[in-house]
This record gives structure tokens, C-alpha cells and sequence, in this order.
């Protein structure tokens, strides 16, 4: 049982590059979502799912693009790269008591 | 909008000196209070659900409390292995499942 797994754990990108981060949860949560986690910020909800092929914005959605065609994966895609998304995503899944489980974390610097 | 402040921001115990943190927070209508524990490096790592004023929940040398206002995250006794930034978050009732808004959370630190 692996839980929540997200890939890369770290990345550096070019301004105005794009990419996709990565997340699969194994335990058939129907909730998952996306935080960044800046210093001196807290966590910033990006965007969220209550469920497969239903997506919503969340506080900070700008930028960003997500997916959900399984239950299992919600990849996270930056459009256009910008130094403003340097921070690190965390990606998490509940199975609805509000009681999340994060991922790892992906670590991303645009320069 | 809803606001979690905690406070201290960072404290500093020796081994076994109890000490407690504290979650301040505004939302229109509470569904639930979490606390969780994020090591260096490392993501979020839940520890305690709170949903109504007088509530308690304890594991290990950490207990929970809940107010009408506040939250507080008492530590008794602590060890170095409870070295860690301790989050709140709250969620709305208007808002379901789908969102927690977290704090800025608190790094403690204890010293053998």
C-alpha cells in the first residue's frame, strides 16, 4: 500500500516551459487535491476533485491546469512556467472525512 | 474568509518540558479542525480531527482541544522525536470535503 506517490520529487524548469506533475493514490479515495506550500504562507488549495471526470478551482488556480480521468491519478499541469510557481506541490486524497493523506512533495524552481 | 492563525511560530523545549501551541481561527461555520505533524522534507501527516467546542482527542504525549475560537495542541513530557512544524487547518461547512484551509503552522523543536 504505497498511499499517495507523486513524481518527480524535484524539478527545474525554464520560464515559459511546461510540465506535469504526477500523483496516483492507491486507496480508492474519491477526494484529491493539490496545495502548494510557499515560506511564511501555509498550504494554498490549487485545485481539487470530489471524484473521477469532476474537477474545480481552488484558491489559487492561475496557472495551472488539472485532470481526472481515474480515480487513481490527478496530474497537476503548468501551462507556461513562470519564477512565481517556484514552491513545492503537494498532492493529497481523503476518502471524504476531511482527513487527508499526502504525497511526498515535488520540489520545483523556475528560473 | 476564513483565517487560521497559530502561534508561536517557532518554540524551542527541552526533553520533557510540556508546553502547548495554539490555532486561532475565523470561518463562517465550522465542519471539522485537523491538526497535522510535517517532518523536514516531508508532507503532512494527520493526526487529529476535532468537530465540536469541549471536544478531545489524544494519541501518545500529544492531546487536542477545540473551542468555540481556538484550538490548542498540548505536549506533555515531549522527546526529540516530536521535533516538527505542527499544522492546523479548517474546514468549512460551506465547502465540504473539498477544501482545508491551513495554517502557518508551528516548528518546534526539543532538545535532549
Amino acid at each position: 500500500n504505497a498511499g499517495v506517490t507523486q513524481t518527480p520529487k524535484f524539478q527545474v524548469l525554464k520560464t515559459g516551459q511546461s510540465m506535469t506533475l504526477q500523483c496516483a493514490q492507491d486507496m480508492n479515495h474519491e477526494y484529491m487535491s493539490w496545495y502548494r506550500q510557499d515560506p511564511g504562507m501555509g498550504l494554498r488549495l490549487i485545485h481539487y476533485s470530489v471524484g473521477a471526470g469532476i474537477t474545480d478551482q481552488g484558491e489559487v488556480p492561475n496557472g495551472y491546469n488539472v485532470s481526472r480521468s481515474t480515480t487513481e491519478d490527478f496530474p497537476l499541469r503548468l501551462l507556461s512556467a513562470a519564477p512565481s510557481q517556484t514552491s513545492v506541490y503537494f498532492c493529497a486524497s481523503s476518502y471524504g472525512a476531511g482527513s487527508y493523506t499526502f504525497g511526498s512533495g515535488t520540489r520545483l524552481t523556475v528560473v | 474568509e476564513d483565517q487560521v492563525t497559530q502561534s508561536p511560530e517557532a518554540l524551542r523545549l527541552q526533553e520533557g518540558e510540556s508546553s502547548s501551541l495554539n490555532c486561532s481561527y475565523t470561518v463562517s461555520g465550522l465542519r471539522g479542525l485537523f491538526w497535522y505533524r510535517q517532518d523536514p522534507g516531508k508532507g503532512p501527516e494527520f493526526l487529529f480531527t476535532l468537530y465540536s467546542a469541549g471536544e478531545e482527542k489524544e494519541k501518545e504525549r500529544l492531546k487536542a482541544t477545540l473551542t468555540k475560537k481556538e484550538s490548542f495542541l498540548h505536549i506533555t513530557a515531549p522527546k526529540p522525536e516530536d521535533s516538527a512544524t505542527y499544522l492546523c487547518a479548517v474546514q468549512p461547512t460551506n465547502f465540504g470535503n473539498e477544501k482545508l484551509t491551513f495554517g502557518t503552522g508551528t516548528r518546534l523543536t526539543i532538545i535532549p
